[in-house]
């Protein structure tokens, strides 16, 4: 069965600093990863998605993720956080043929 | 191109009354996806439906919650005698058909917010 971990609950960082978020995966065969963000009040927005090739994937703001198929991971990352980053943060796997599963999330906070 | 709509934003019921949602996924999507989400908690998948067929309803609870993607019109789940446990953000998204198990991303509507008195 398919499973994604985020480790952390909450994240802070200072603005300007770098940032990273944490996911980990379970899957039976090859997966499909991808991350979103969720602001107050309001939808999940796509940021990024790993299906097949590079292993660094660049997004939407700046983000960029890193798939690691010996880590089991894709950690979002993003080199200097903005105040405005602030929100919940969420992964999620997808198995050939199979549905989304999606992760706790964790909620990053960019302090000033 | 609009994204993936739904109404309505807000819904306040009354215990054993009913709740009907409604989606309208982005144009071209056949994919359609429930989700309900408590406050300050994750996204708990509900059900998964393509045109004319539910595909997966494993995350639905069994009674008093029903869903549907009919060839025409909105994806809509109905919620029969709601008590207040079901209060939620409920949110749907779609996705394009793409190949066979593809990794097309969801689009995810701005939610309804349900409150049960």
């Amino acid at each position: 069965a398919q499973s994604v971990a985020q480790p952390e609950d909450q994240v802070n960082v200072a603005e300007g600093n770098p940032l990273t978020v944490k996911c980990t995966y379970s899957v039976s065969g090859n997966p499909y990863l991808f991350w979103y963000v969720q602001y107050p009040n309001r939808g999940l927005q796509f940021l990024l998605k790993y299906i097949t090739g590079d292993n660094l994937v660049k997004g939407s703001y700046g983000f960029e993720a890193e798939f690691n198929k010996s880590q089991t991971s894709f950690h979002l990352k993003k080199p200097s956080a903005l105040v405005s980053d602030s929100a919940l943060y969420f992964c999620a796997v997808k198995d050939y043929g199979q549905n989304f599963v999606f992760g706790p999330g964790t909620r990053l906070s960019v302090l000033p | 191109n609009a994204g993936v709509m739904q109404n309505p934003r807000h819904l306040v019921r009354r215990r054993g009354q009913e709740a009907r949602l409604r989606c309208s996924p982005v144009k071209g999507h056949s994919h359609v996806y429930w989700y309900r989400q408590l406050p300050e908690e994750g996204l708990k998948f509900m059900v998964y439906l393509q045109k004319e067929n539910i595909i997966d309803e494993s995350g639905m609870p069994k009674e008093r919650f029903s869903a549907e993607f009919p060839k025409e019109g909105p994806s809509i789940l109905r919620i029969q005698q709601v008590v207040r446990g079901d209060s939620a953000a409920y949110f749907c998204a779609s996705s394009a058909p793409g190949l066979a198990g593809g990794g097309n991303e969801q689009f995810f509507g701005p939610g309804t917010r349900l409150t049960v008195l």
